[in-house]
């Protein structure tokens, strides 16, 4: 079966200060897809980014990068220079090869304070 | 903007009572999703559905059935609504066509079952 697991519930930071959301993965499939998702306070979820297995490349997105290592099933994504409208809850999220059954971690609580 | 609508955006109702939700997407995308959001499980999945009256079951479909029978439609019925079953619902779609693993995802209803 898979599993996602963010073991931090809530991380609280001060603004400028960079931050790093973990987020290990489970799955027996060789092919697989990591996401990221953001929930601001409004409540709606956002597509951050998605990963297949088998591109290992890290990305970065202005202040958002993401580090991809197999080798530790992990999948953790970085914040730099954190702002105030970073605060939201994230979710990690791993599907299969059709990108039909999503799962997702518990979410990590980000609280940025000016 | 994916196009996604759900109705209705929040509702309470009575245990034993049947409850319909409703998914409604513009851009006739092939695959619809239904998740129910908890404090620390983040999502879930209930049911998909991969076209017009085909379906199939997620992680937690139990007291839950769907139904499809429009491309731009996907219900999600409570038979007989329990107080377990309060929770944020999404719906989501995800775009067909090679390299289309992202889910897109409604504003979410908020569902209280007294």
């Amino acid at each position: 079966a898979q599993k996602v697991t963010q073991a931090q519930t809530e991380i609280s930071v001060v603004e400028k200060e960079d931050v790093t959301l973990d987020c290990v993965y489970e799955t027996r499939d060789t092919t697989y897809y990591l996401f990221w998702y953001k929930q601001p306070p409004s409540g709606e979820l956002v597509f951050l980014i998605r990963r297949n297995s088998f591109d290992e490349q890290n990305e970065i997105s202005g202040r958002y990068s993401w580090n991809f290592q197999k080798s530790t099933s992990s999948f953790n994504f970085t914040i730099t220079a954190s702002q105030v409208v970073d605060s939201a809850v994230y979710f990690c999220a791993l599907s299969e090869l059709f990108g039909n059954k999503l799962v997702f971690g518990a979410g990590t609580i980000l609280r940025v304070k000016s | 903007d994916a196009g996604i609508t759900q109705s209705p955006r929040h509702k309470v109702t009575e245990t034993g009572t049947p409850v319909t939700l409703r998914c409604h997407q513009t851009e006739n995308h092939r695959y619809m999703y239904w998740y129910r959001q908890d404090p620390g499980h983040g999502l879930r999945l209930i049911h998909y559905s991969y076209g017009v009256k085909d379906t199939d079951k997620g992680e937690v479909s139990d007291g839950y059935s769907v139904s499809r029978s429009k491309t731009e439609d996907f219900l999600l019925t409570l038979e007989s609504a329990t107080s377990s079953q309060t929770s944020v619902y999404f719906c989501a779609i995800r775009a067909t066509g090679t390299g289309n693993y992202e889910q897109y995802f409604g504003p979410g209803t908020r569902l209280t079952v007294t």
